[in-house]
């Protein structure tokens, strides 16, 4: 099993441009979480899913910050328009059972 | 909602020494707890979880944490680190509701950043 996975792992981008973080959960996992890590502010919980129905979306920042997950194979955070101040480490996870939550390697997003 | 905080933002030891980072949560119900450790660079990996039975619970690479529920505590210790233990560590708590649920939602401390000199 290759964990979870996300893509790009690196994004750089000038602010206004629309941003499109994606992630890929392990099979068969019901609830996908995603976060976002900063040094001013740690780790924020932006929005999570349980069988891909968003159930707590009161994390995102600002209506700029969007997130679907059409499937249970596929999930993705958008920002539109990105500011500078977006620029963190975004990370998902994903919970097989338990709470017991799966990191993906984040996707660390630069906005100039 | 609940809250956890970790009362160390930044900890120095050299190799040997003993370890002890400090969690506390404030929610009167149920609650599951892990600690997470984050390498540099790197994502978070579960480090040690507990759900129920002995308070005492073992993780991997040696560390372990105790739940004492009248405290509301759940602190992480390891009787001797070394230099590859240096990274944040992030206690986590997830609150039941009365029916038992929560979808697994986690709420984080701030973090403890470790740094284990040679």
């Amino acid at each position: 099993d290759a964990g979870v996975i996300q893509s790009p792992r690196h994004e750089v981008t000038e602010m206004g441009q629309e941003v499109t973080l994606r992630c890929k959960p392990i099979s068969g996992h019901n609830s996908l979480f995603w976060y976002r890590q900063t040094m001013m502010r740690g780790l924020e919980l932006l929005i999570y899913f349980n069988n891909n129905v968003p159930i707590d979306d009161s994390g995102m920042p600002e209506d700029r910050f969007s997130a679907k997950m059409p499937n249970a194979s596929f999930s993705t955070l958008k920002i539109q328009p990105s500011e500078p101040r977006d620029s963190a480490v975004y990370f998902c996870a994903n919970m097989p059972v338990r709470a017991e939550q799966y990191f993906g390697p984040g996707t660390r997003l630069t906005v100039t | 909602a609940q809250s956890v905080s970790q009362h160390n933002h930044h900890v120095i030891l050299s190799e040997a020494a003993s370890l002890e980072l400090g969690c506390n949560y404030s929610y009167g119900g149920t609650v599951n707890l892990f600690w997470y450790v984050q390498y540099p660079g790197q994502h978070l990996q579960l480090l040690l979880k507990y759900f129920s039975g002995d308070p005492l619970v073992k993780g991997i690479k040696g560390f372990e944490a105790e739940f004492i529920k009248s405290k509301f505590s759940f602190n992480l210790r390891k009787p001797s680190v070394q230099w590859s233990d240096t990274a944040e560590y992030f206690c986590a708590v997830n609150a039941l509701d009365a029916g038992g649920t929560s979808y697994g939602k986690l709420t984080f401390g701030q973090g403890t950043i470790l740094t284990v000199h040679p």
